[in-house]
Order: structure tokens, then C-alpha cells, then sequence
């Protein structure tokens, strides 16, 4: 297995551009979730799904879309760029909700906006 | 407001034992998390506590006090490949999917 898989690795961007990041998981989770880390700063939830088809807004949002169209595949799109959204971004999946419940996370997508 | 507070940076020494500790303040609390993260890579689950008291596994070990709201990652044996940052996680009261997160502990190890 896999796991979870983020593509690209890396990006450089210049402001107002767009672009959309790939995750896919092919461990039959149910959950998944963006986040982006930033020096000094806990991990923080954008976006999340709770099952294919189905999207919900985390902590910080704006200047993101998603999409699961498919269980397996979490795609997050930024429609105009700002050097505000350089950061690492990583997707998790957890098999379902529960407190218990451990996220597992892909490798991380390095973006850089210019 | 919901807020995780770890140190930035500890260092310790191969084979010594280190302590790394987490305080929190959320809306109610359903389990806390410890994750080890190295350089470039991703986060990876080192272990969850719901109950008081400590958690052991292998050479790590977990504590959770939540009438102090607080809890600690125990290395013991330390080797070099420990040197990674660790981030401690608390999932809030009513969540199921939520997780707030500390800013992460970066861990020297030296020779």
C-alpha cells in the first residue's frame, strides 16, 4: 500500500495564478483533510471531507476550494495565488471520525508564490 | 480561544533520556496526540491518551494529567535518528475529526 500520496512535490507560483494539489489514499478512509504548516505555527486545517461527494471549511479557509468526486482522490485548488499561501501543505485521511481516531499524513506539497 | 504550548527546541544527548512537554487549553477535551515529524518529511502517529496517567511503547512513553491540562513525551535511549520535531495534538470536546495543534518541539540530539 501506498498510503497517501500528494502530487506535486514542489511548486513555485507567481501571484495570481492557479493551480490545484492532488491527494490520494488507497487505504478506503473515509476522512480526509488539507492543511498547511507554517514556520513556528501549529498545522492548520483549510478544508475537509467526511465522505466522497462532501466538503466542509476548517480554520483558515479563504483562497481555497475542494473536491471529492472520488473516495480515494482530495483535491485542493487555489484559484488566484498569493505569496500569503507559500506554505507546506499536507493531506491526511483517517478511516472515519472518532476521538480516537489517527490521521495518517502524505509526504507534503512545498509551494512557493512569488 | 483553544491554544497547545510546547517548547520550540530542546537538545539532549545519544542515550540520555529527554522529556518533552505539552500544555493545552480547549473547549473540553476527547484525547491528545503525539506525533514525530523529521525534517522534510511528514508527521507521522506516535501515540494517543484519553485517561490519566502513562502510556508506554518501547522506548517512548506518553503522559496525560488532564486536571492540569497537560502532558509529556518520554524518550528514553536516545539515538540519533530520535532528532525530529514532535507535535502534540488535542482532539476538543464534541469533535470528531478536529485536532488543535502545537507549534512542534524541534529535538537536537547530539553525540
Amino acid at each position: 500500500n501506498a498510503g497517501v500520496t500528494q502530487t506535486p512535490k514542489f511548486r513555485v507560483l507567481k501571484t495570481g495564478q492557479s493551480m490545484t494539489l492532488l491527494c490520494a489514499q488507497d487505504m478506503n478512509h473515509e476522512y480526509m483533510y488539507w492543511y498547511r504548516q507554517d514556520p513556528g505555527m501549529g498545522l492548520r486545517l483549510i478544508h475537509y471531507s467526511v465522505g466522497e461527494g462532501t466538503t466542509a471549511k476548517g480554520e483558515v479557509p479563504d483562497g481555497y476550494n475542494v473536491s471529492r468526486l472520488k473516495k480515494q482522490n482530495f483535491l485542493l485548488g487555489l484559484e488566484s495565488a498569493a505569496p500569503s499561501q507559500t506554505s507546506v501543505y499536507f493531506c491526511a485521511s483517517s478511516l472515519a471520525g472518532g476521538a480516537q481516531e489517527t490521521q495518517y499524513f502524505g509526504p507534503g506539497t512545498r509551494l512557493l508564490v512569488l | 480561544g483553544q491554544n497547545i504550548d510546547q517548547p520550540t527546541e530542546m537538545t539532549a544527548t545519544e542515550g540520555a533520556i529527554v522529556q518533552i512537554n505539552c500544555t493545552y487549553q480547549t473547549s473540553g477535551f476527547n484525547g491528545l496526540f503525539w506525533y514525530q515529524q523529521h525534517a522534510g518529511e511528514a508527521p507521522t502517529f506516535l501515540s494517543y491518551n484519553v485517561l490519566d496517567g502513562l502510556e508506554e511503547k518501547g522506548r517512548f512513553s506518553s503522559f496525560l494529567s488532564r486536571s492540569k491540562g497537560y502532558s509529556y513525551l518520554l524518550l528514553k535511549e536516545l539515538q540519533m535518528k530520535d532528532s525530529a520535531s514532535y507535535l502534540c495534538a488535542v482532539r476538543p470536546g464534541g469533535s470528531n475529526y478536529q485536532l488543535i495543534w502545537g507549534a512542534g518541539t524541534k529535538l537536537i540530539i547530539k553525540p
